[in-house]
């Protein structure tokens, strides 16, 4: 059972613009919500995170977006830029802080 | 800098040896450590929870007895690939989280597992 799902699973945009990545989850007990960035062959590294009692969190260049009736949160990447080209990994903790991954969205920033 | 050091970085072996891999906490001491493994174009899928002090309680389909872990300091834990075979070539994740409730899991860089 995918608990935490991203249906793209990849995404180009322009240098410069907004890069938008969507994640789904079907868990209604999950209560706080991760970003993770990563590139091949490296650990992934933690971007941006939101507990369910907000619905917004910002940090720079990146935004996260919840959307608790709907189950939905996205990152928002303003302005993007190519070194922002990775996967991008939306996670939530179960019991014991467990991480549920989902599948990743490729991002392309291009020149 | 890095909060969590993975060692080997890469590893290629003959089936049937057993590979030991090494996951420290830099910055802090860590009671729970967790092991994730990606398959290729996989998501990261947990495999086990390394518990300082005592058994590391593994999750659904993972056999413990293939996967050994040891946490035996507040800063390192290890993970023994036993008798290991081209099916479990794959790239392996540790990671830490700081602190108490809902926090950031700090993950190494990865080991590339590559059984021939």
């Amino acid at each position: 059972d995918q608990q935490v799902k991203q249906n793209s699973p990849s995404l180009s945009v322009q240098e410069g613009r907004i890069s938008i990545l969507n994640c789904d989850y079907t868990n209604s007990m999950f209560d706080y919500f991760l970003w993770y960035k990563k590139y091949p062959a490296e650990g992934p590294t933690f971007l941006i995170s939101i507990s369910s009692i907000k619905d917004k969190n910002e940090d720079g260049r990146f935004t996260v977006f919840l959307n608790k009736s709907a189950k939905h949160l996205s990152l928002h990447i303003v302005p993007s830029q190519p070194g922002d080209s990775a996967v991008y990994f939306c996670a939530a903790p179960r019991s014991n802080y467990k991480l549920t991954f989902g599948k990743g969205t490729l991002l392309t920033v291009n020149p | 800098g890095a909060v969590v050091s993975q060692h080997p970085s890469w590893v290629i072996c003959k089936s049937g040896t057993s590979v030991k891999i090494e996951c420290r906490s830099l910055d802090f001491q860590a009671t729970t450590m967790f092991w994730y493994r990606q398959f290729p174009k996989q998501s990261l899928m947990l495999m086990a929870t390394s518990n300082e002090g005592s058994k590391a309680t593994y999750e659904q389909g993972v056999e413990k007895d293939k996967f050994l872990i040891n946490h035996a300091s507040l800063t390192l834990s290890t993970l023994t690939v036993t008798s290991a075979h081209p099916e479990d070539s794959s790239f392996y994740i540790c990671s830490v989280k700081q602190g108490a409730g809902n926090q950031p899991q700090h993950f190494g860089d990865g080991t590339r597992l590559s059984i021939l």
